[in-house]
């Protein structure tokens, strides 16, 4: 299958700094990337749809202004997570769609990125 | 997009076959049914992918039945690496997926 990889795999930083994280396809071209959160113990709850070349569209009750996302190319989206707090302590998770003819399309995920704020 | 309904949890001993069901009641005609596989602090893993009938590949079966309100992923003769998280996602089959991913099913299996 289709290959997506997330950079940094994981991350310390301390309250109030930004930290960003990559999501890349590996082999194959994205127009469209997803970003996920889950928390301990929950679902993976879907924050955003990343769109090459336009801006992203936010889940209800997700802050487009503290959560920025990039999707400069077809293999590249960021999601940069502004003035973290604790509560944004997390592991986002990032999924990107290959194409494969025209009736069918799967998702796949990246292996995550845990977010630790201080 | 179609709600999914699973067990929350199943268990299991090695060698056995595990089927997780999932009800899919508003599924629309042009949704394709995915599970995938998530181990702890990592991302989930596409597993198989159906539309109706029957799906087969090296690591599961995927059974849908004609009225495709529900979907049955069937693991044959699990191990222990099998102790996983199983979710069951619909989706439209063009443009972008947006997927809504439920409680998922929590898969223990035990020696």
């Amino acid at each position: 299958g289709a290959v997506v990889s997330q950079h940094p795999s994981w991350v310390i930083c301390k309250s109030g700094t930004s930290v960003k994280i990559e999501c890349r396809s590996l082999d194959f071209q994205a127009t469209t990337m997803f970003w996920y959160r889950q928390f301990p113990k929950q679902s993976l709850m879907l924050m955003a749809t990343s769109n090459e070349g336009s801006k992203a569209t936010y889940e209800q009750g997700v802050e487009k202004d503290k959560f920025l996302i990039n999707h400069a190319s077809l293999t590249l989206s960021t999601l940069t997570v502004t003035s973290a707090h604790p509560e944004d302590s997390s592991f986002y998770i990032c999924s990107a769609s290959d194409r494969r003819g025209a009736h069918q399309e799967t998702q796949y995920f990246g292996p995550g990125t845990r977010l630790l704020v201080l | 997009l179609a709600k999914t309904t699973q067990p929350i949890s199943m268990d299991s001993y090695e060698g056995q076959e595990v089927n997780i069901t999932c009800s899919h009641n508003n599924i629309a005609t042009n949704d394709y049914i995915t599970w995938y596989q998530q181990f702890p602090s990592q991302g989930p893993r596409f597993i198989i992918q159906g539309y109706k009938t029957k799906v087969t590949n090296e690591v599961a079966s995927l059974f849908i039945p004609a009225d495709r309100k529900s979907s049955t992923l069937s693991l044959p003769r699990v191990s222990l690496s099998d102790t996983a998280v199983y979710y069951c996602l619909v989706g439209m089959n063009t443009g972008f997926q947006k997927l809504v991913f439920g409680t998922g099913t929590r898969l223990l299996v035990s020696p």
